[in-house]
């Protein structure tokens, strides 16, 4: 069956740091896109992708940045950690149908990330 | 900023009780989604209602948009434990295929 799978599920690190995180979908859906979840802000976009080489900044960009080589993949890369950066982060990915916007997203299980 | 924006917050109620939550968003959509999410898993997509229609079901799921008033409600009929959750709105606005979520009912059915 197709999925959509995000590693590493936990990752504490330090402040400064690179970190990145994976995201791999198999529905080979073109649209990628990744959330942060905090408490009292629901879900806010990232970056998304509607195709290989293709990237778009989100509503919180600043500090994040992703890279589309192939149709599978959208990791997304904290240059360096901040604190502000602990959250709860969720990959998705959907068909693009051509009707805008009423395509279903597919969410991975979550990447919980501690900025120490 | 947020699009949209679900009430209450926080619902309890008992197991076979109708849960109402609602969706409040802010500018012109194309569509509109419910979502629900369990905890400490991803998103689930439930139903899909569009700027031109008025009601929607599926299942014991009934779905309601008033574009005149900017908001939906979502409303589970017979719940049930498995049912608890938290439930978020979602709207598509503009060309491309992004959704901008709302911060989330919480629902909890209790036997």
């Amino acid at each position: 069956d197709a999925e959509i799978t995000q590693s590493p599920r936990h990752k504490i690190t330090e402040t400064g740091r690179q970190v990145t995180l994976a995201c791999h979908q198999t529905w080979n859906h073109n649209n990628m896109f990744w959330y942060r979840q905090d408490l009292g802000h629901g879900l806010r976009l990232i970056h998304y992708s509607y195709g290989v080489h293709d990237t778009n900044k989100g509503e919180v960009s600043d500090g994040y940045s992703v890279s589309r080589s192939n149709t599978e993949d959208l990791p997304l890369t904290l240059e360096s950690a901040a604190s502000s950066q602990t959250s709860v982060y969720f990959c998705a990915s959907s068909e693009s149908r051509g009707l805008a916007g009423e395509e279903t997203q597919y969410f991975g299980p979550g990447t919980r990330l501690l900025v120490l | 900023s947020q699009q949209g924006e679900e009430d209450p917050q926080a619902l309890s109620i008992q197991e076979g009780e109708n849960a109402t939550m609602n969706c409040s968003y802010k500018t012109s959509i194309n569509n509109l989604q419910w979502y629900r999410q369990n905890s400490g898993r991803g998103l689930v997509h439930l139903i899909l209602i569009r700027s031109n229609e008025r009601e929607k079901h599926s299942g014991r799921l009934r779905v309601t948009l008033d574009t005149s008033k900017k908001s939906s409600s979502l409303l589970i009929t017979a719940s049930r434990a498995a049912d608890t959750a938290s439930y978020f709105c979602a709207t598509a606005t503009g060309g491309g295929n992004k959704l901008t979520f709302g911060t989330g009912t919480q629902l909890k059915v209790e036997l």
